[in-house]
């Protein structure tokens, strides 16, 4: 069965400096990957997401992730933080089975300080 | 383009009282979901419709049973609430391919006291 794993509930940067969330996937066939933001009090939005047709994915404000098969990895980073990215991050995968429902990791939480 | 609409936004209720969660959908997606969102624990999927009529079973369905009886809305109802069940609800609604995204809802905070 498709599952993911966010390494570290809670991550803490510098303004400007690198954001890296970590994501291991877990699937059977080649898989359909996403992260997702949720700001407080919000619903879910996509960053981004990956289905196959290039390894390095880039999403919205600035982040991107690269699909890494030998480490079924799809890490998310960003070069230099902002205060307004400071939200909680979601790693999902499309469930190969009836329903194609996502499914997600337990989410890391981004604090950015000045 | 209102996306997906999720009524009520909050409610608070007593245990053993019922209600009924709307989630309404105006993209023309077939597929539709219910999670429920707990500190530490990621979402987790309650039930989820492949189309208009069909429903099946999540991850952590108990409690709670769902309709879908036009293609744009899908119920969510907890027929005696437990405060087991406070939490954050969030609707989704899909195309069905695997590729694509999920649009979600702005989630239902449910206090059971």
């Amino acid at each position: 069965a498709q599952s993911v794993t966010q390494l570290g509930s809670h991550v803490s940067v510098s303004e400007g400096a690198l954001v890296l969330l970590r994501c291991n996937y877990s699937s059977s066939v080649p898989p359909y990957l996403f992260w997702y933001v949720q700001y407080p009090n919000q619903g879910l939005q996509l960053l981004l997401k990956y289905t196959s047709a290039a390894t390095l994915v880039k999403g919205i404000n600035g982040f991107e992730a690269e699909f890494k098969k030998s480490e079924t990895s799809f890490h998310l980073t960003k070069p230099s933080a902002h205060m307004s990215d400071a939200a909680e991050y979601f790693c999902a995968v499309t469930r190969n089975q009836a329903g194609t429902a996502l499914i997600f990791g337990k989410g890391t939480t981004l604090s950015v300080s000045s | 383009n209102a996306g997906v609409t999720q009524t009520p936004k909050f409610r608070v209720l007593k245990t053993g009282q019922s209600m009924t969660l709307l989630c309404a959908q105006d993209m023309n997606h077939e597929y539709m979901y219910w999670y429920r969102q707990d500190p530490g624990m990621g979402l987790r999927l309650i039930h989820y419709s492949v189309g208009e009529g069909t429903t099946a079973k999540g991850e952590v369905p108990d409690g709670y049973n769902v309709s879908r009886l036009k293609k744009q809305n899908f119920l969510l109802g907890l027929e005696s609430a437990a405060p087991s069940q406070t939490s954050v609800y969030f609707c989704a609604s899909r195309t069905g391919l695997m590729n694509t995204e999920a649009f979600f809802g702005q989630g239902t905070r449910l206090t059971v006291v």
